[in-house]
């Protein structure tokens, strides 16, 4: 049982170009999210899923497109990257809707930078 | 969504007791409250969630009063290993299907020899 795995661990990227941070969870949870950190800064939502085929914007969503897959994959796509996006990418996963002990599991992170 | 507000840094030494505040004026019925852990270079990680009075476990306790528009983390007997970011957040777990979870700007707990 890996948890929440996101891929890759470190990315250099120059301003224009695009990609794809991966995220993939094995605990069968309904809700998946996007957050990132910026150096000595809290999680800004970027955008979630709270369940297959479903994805809504969070508090900080330009510049940036999601695919929920399937059930296990939540994907991040920067179209056109720019230096403001130089941050850590955390992508989290939600235990099922509808029990009491409601947490988050969050990967290992993303660290990208723009130059 | 409630919003929370937190100290933005705390320190304390090894071997004492850590209360961390937060609050949470518009918390909503449905609300539980949740609390998490970051250390440095790593994804948050939970600690405790409660909904009224005081709940327990093996690394801390969460005490929220009658009228749910505070709580506090206490985390007894703390060492250097607690050193971390704590983060408090206020969602509904039940109704919010998979719904929005907003992160506020933590608490930074420096714990000193």
């Amino acid at each position: 049982n890996a948890g929440v795995t996101q891929t890759p661990k470190f990315q250099v990227l120059k301003t224009g170009q695009s990609m794809t941070l991966q995220c993939a969870q094995d605990m069968n949870h309904n809700s998946m999210y996007w957050y990132r950190q910026d150096p000595g800064m809290g999680l800004r939502l970027i955008y979630y899923s709270a369940s297959e085929g479903t994805t809504d914007k969070g508090e900080v969503p330009n510049g940036y497109n999601v695919s929920r897959l399937n059930k296990r994959e939540f994907s991040l796509r920067l179209e056109s990257a720019a230096p403001s996006q130089t941050s850590v990418y955390f992508c989290a996963s939600r235990t099922p809707d509808r029990v009491i002990t409601d947490t988050q599991y969050f990967g290992p992170g993303t660290r990208l930078t723009v130059l | 969504l409630a919003k929370t507000t937190q100290p933005i840094s705390m320190d304390s030494y090894e071997g004492q007791e850590v209360n961390i505040t937060c609050s949470h004026n518009n918390i909503a019925t449905n609300d539980y409250i949740t609390w998490y852990q970051q250390f440095p270079s790593q994804g948050p990680r939970f600690i405790i969630q409660g909904y009224k009075t005081k709940v327990t476990n093996e690394v801390a306790s969460l005490f929220i009063p009658a009228d749910r528009k505070s709580s506090t983390l206490s985390l007894p007997r703390v060492s250097l290993s607690d050193t971390a970011v704590y983060y408090c957040l206020v969602g509904d777990p039940i109704y919010n299907q998979g719904g929005k979870l907003i992160f506020g700007q933590g608490t930074e707990l420096s714990v000193k020899p």
